[in-house]
């Protein structure tokens, strides 16, 4: 069995500030883990995904997140916030030959 | 490559009522999958389609529920009997399986509102 969970339902950063939203995961198999963000009313769009390899992941829109197995963790960093972030960011988790399951979700909100 | 696609957007039903939504995916893409959403949460597995195959389904797509890939192109999925407990946005994604892991890319979803 897989869950997903993400601390922080709702998280603020000023504009240029650092953004940090946490995902941890519970997997029974290796697991391939993805980032996704929702604006409003509109669908999901991938920012990155690791399956092998190297544990940094960099994805769109200056986004990057590192697979850390130890702390069953995939926390998700940009280094300067921009207006323009403020978003749903969904953590996910799949396994091999098993379907997506997602986390709760976070809401970024960028303060000007 | 458009991207995946949706119809409709938004649809208001009176409980009772049945809807159908139809996603179209991304050509060539094998795999289809519909998720429901709820306000605040993650999207929820429903059932998936490779190629025509329905797959596997979700404990949560309950008889009322049914879905379908004919020709393994566009799918549609069918809310009979509605309650107010479907309200929820229904998403739709497709993937190309090649290799161990597909990437889903997701539609914009239609937004289900039951009185």
């Amino acid at each position: 069995a897989q869950s997903v969970t993400q601390l922080g339902s709702h998280v603020s950063v000023s504009e240029g500030a650092l953004v940090l939203l946490r995902c941890n995961y519970s997997s029974s198999v290796p697991p391939y883990l993805f980032w996704y963000v929702q604006y409003p009313n509109q669908g999901l769009q991938l920012l990155l995904k690791y399956t092998t390899g190297a544990t940094l992941v960099k994805g769109i829109n200056g986004f990057e997140a590192e697979f850390k197995k130890s702390e069953t963790s995939f926390h998700l960093t940009k280094p300067s916030a921009h207006m323009s972030d403020a978003a749903e960011y969904f953590c996910a988790v799949r396994g091999r030959g098993q379907n997506f399951v997602f986390g709760p979700g976070t809401r970024l909100s960028v303060l000007p | 490559d458009t991207g995946v696609s949706q119809n409709p957007r938004h649809k208001i039903t009176k409980r009772g009522q049945n809807v159908t939504f139809r996603c179209d995916p991304i050509s060539e893409h094998n795999r289809l999958y519909w998720y429901r959403q709820t306000l605040g949460q993650g999207p929820e597995f429903l059932t998936y389609f490779q190629n025509e195959a329905q797959l596997e389904k979700s404990r949560l797509l309950s008889d009322r529920f049914s879905a379908e890939r004919p020709k393994g192109s566009f799918s549609t999925l069918e809310i009979q009997r509605t309650e107010q407990g479907d309200s929820a946005m229904y998403l739709c994604a497709s993937s190309l399986l090649a290799g161990e892991v597909d990437t889903q890319y997701f539609g914009p979803g239609t937004r289900l509102t039951v009185l």
